[in-house]
C-alpha cells in the first residue's frame, strides 16, 4: 500500500541554521505530495505541496522539490526562526476519482532555540 | 468563528461513558474527515463524508459512531471505550472528497483521554 516514511525526530537547531527534514514515499501511482505543519495546540496547516514530478513547492521560506526518481519530497529552509517550532507531516495523495484520502507520515517535531 | 471548529478541546471519560465530539466549518465545504492522531503513529483516517454521505470508515471500531446532519457539523459519538483509545481526535473539512487540488482544513482536536 501507500506510505510515507519521514526522518524521526525531534530535530533541535538554533535559529538561522539550515533546516532538512527528509521524506519519501512509496505510492503505486502517479500521488501528490504535501508537507503540513502543526503548531502548538492547533490542527494542521498546510504548508506547501506538488502535484507532479520536479514541482517545487514553497511558502513561508519552506521549499521541497518532487523527486520522482528518488521517491523522495524533503523540506528545507535555509534560516529558521523560533517561530518555525512546531510538527511537520509529509503526506501524499493519489487521485482515484473522488474516493481520495491522504497518507500522512509520523510527524517530525522540530525545535529551533535562540 | 472562522475556519474548523472543535469542542471539547480536552475530555476524559470512562469506559463506561457516553460522550460526543463535535466539529462545525465555516467554510462552505461538502466534505468532513474525522482522523485520530496517536503519539508516534501517522494520523489514521477514520472516516469520510462527502456531501453529508459517509464514503470511508476506514476499519474503525463500532464503538465510534459518526453522524453528519448537514455538510457544515461532523459528530463522532463514543461509547465503551478502551484506554488505547486515548488520542487526539482530529476533524478536517475539505471543498469536496476527492481532486488533488482540494486542501484539507483541519480543526484544532479534541484531546481524548479514557480511564
Amino acid at each position: 500500500g501507500d506510505s510515507v516514511t519521514q526522518m524521526e525526530g525531534p530535530v533541535t537547531l538554533s535559529e538561522e541554521a539550515f533546516l532538512t527534514i527528509n521524506c519519501t514515499y512509496t505510492a503505486t501511482g502517479y500521488p501528490s505530495l504535501f508537507w503540513y505543519v502543526q503548531y502548538p495546540g492547533e490542527g494542521l496547516q498546510l504548508l506547501l505541496k506538488a502535484t507532479k514530478a520536479d514541482d517545487k513547492g514553497s511558502n513561508k521560506g519552506f521549499e521541497a522539490t518532487y523527486r520522482k526518481e528518488t521517491t523522495s519530497f524533503h523540506l528545507e529552509k535555509g534560516s529558521v526562526q523560533v517561530s518555525d517550532s512546531a510538527v511537520y507531516f509529509c503526506a501524499l495523495s493519489i487521485s482515484n476519482f473522488g474516493n481520495e484520502k491522504l497518507t500522512f507520515g509520523t510527524g517530525t517535531r522540530l525545535t529551533i532555540i535562540p | 468563528e472562522t475556519g474548523v471548529t472543535q469542542t471539547p478541546r480536552h475530555l476524559v471519560m470512562g469506559m463506561t461513558n457516553k460522550k460526543s465530539l463535535k466539529c462545525e466549518q465555516h467554510l462552505g465545504h461538502n466534505a468532513m474527515y474525522w482522523y485520530k492522531q496517536s503519539a508516534k503513529k501517522p494520523l489514521e483516517l477514520m472516516f469520510v463524508y462527502n456531501f453529508k454521505e459517509q464514503t470511508e470508515n476506514n476499519s474503525v471500531p463500532s464503538r465510534f459512531s459518526p453522524e453528519c446532519p448537514n455538510s457544515s457539523h461532523l459528530f463522532l459519538h463514543l461509547h465503551t471505550l478502551q484506554p488505547e483509545d486515548s488520542a487526539l481526535y482530529l476533524c478536517a473539512s475539505s471543498p469536496v472528497a476527492g481532486g488533488v487540488r482540494n486542501e484539507q482544513f483541519f480543526g484544532p482536536g479534541t484531546r481524548l483521554t479514557v480511564l
